[in-house]
């Protein structure tokens, strides 16, 4: 079975600087998905950033990239020029080419320091 | 309204009562999910519907019994809970054909066994 791990239960860093945030996932299969969610404080979990397996480029979405290492089953975030909202839980999650079960992380909460 | 809404927010029950939970898409999805979020500890998917047929039992004890009427509207309905049953639940949808494999979340019930 697939499984994700996220090794940093909180991470904090200075309003404006870069943090990373970094996701492991365990599978045998070649073709699948992975994802960064955002879950701000009492608010619905939202989509960041997804990324194929079989491309090789990392996704960027403004000041949001991955560093995605497929052979290290690696997919970590990059946020750029942090801002106080994007203080939240972030989940990495994982889903197989052609299912629709998401596997998630256990989540990493990040505080933004004004 | 848009997205996806859940009702109660709150929900506070003793072991023996029977409550329900609901949530409602409008987002033109034809696959809604039940996900369990406690603390410290990743998502758990418990239920998934496609075209109102329910296609995953996570192996959920029956005290939870989920019921879908139309693509739009799913319920979990609460019997006999226990106090570990305490956590957030969040309902998603997404397109069952997947192509990105994208959900969307909503705000989720606080569920709260005494």
């Amino acid at each position: 079975a697939q499984t994700v791990t996220q090794s940093q239960p909180e991470m904090s860093v200075q309003e404006a600087e870069t943090v990373t945030l970094s996701c492991t996932y365990d599978t045998s299969e070649s073709d699948y998905y992975l994802f960064w969610y955002k879950q701000p404080p009492s608010r619905q979990m939202i989509l960041v950033i997804r990324q194929e397996a079989y491309k090789q480029q990392n996704a960027t979405e403004n000041r949001f990239s991955v560093n995605f290492q497929k052979a290290a089953k690696s997919f970590s975030l990059k946020i750029s020029d942090s801002q106080l909202g994007d203080a939240a839980m972030y989940f990495c999650a994982y889903r197989s080419a052609g299912a629709q079960k998401l596997v998630f992380g256990q989540g990493t909460r990040l505080t933004i320091n004004p | 309204e848009t997205g996806v809404t859940q009702t109660p927010r709150h929900l506070v029950m003793g072991m023996t009562n029977k409550k329900s939970l609901k949530c409602e898409q409008h987002l033109g999805h034809n696959a809604m999910y039940w996900y369990k979020q406690s603390a410290k500890k990743p998502l758990e998917l418990m239920f998934v519907y496609n075209f109102k047929e329910q296609t995953e039992n996570n192996s959920v004890p029956s005290r939870f019994s989920p019921e879908c009427p139309n693509s739009s509207h799913l319920f979990l309905h609460l019997h006999t809970l226990q106090p570990e049953d305490s956590a957030l639940y969040l309902c998603a949808s997404s397109q069952a054909v997947v192509a990105t494999g994208e959900l969307f979340f909503g705000e989720g019930s606080r569920l709260t066994v005494l």
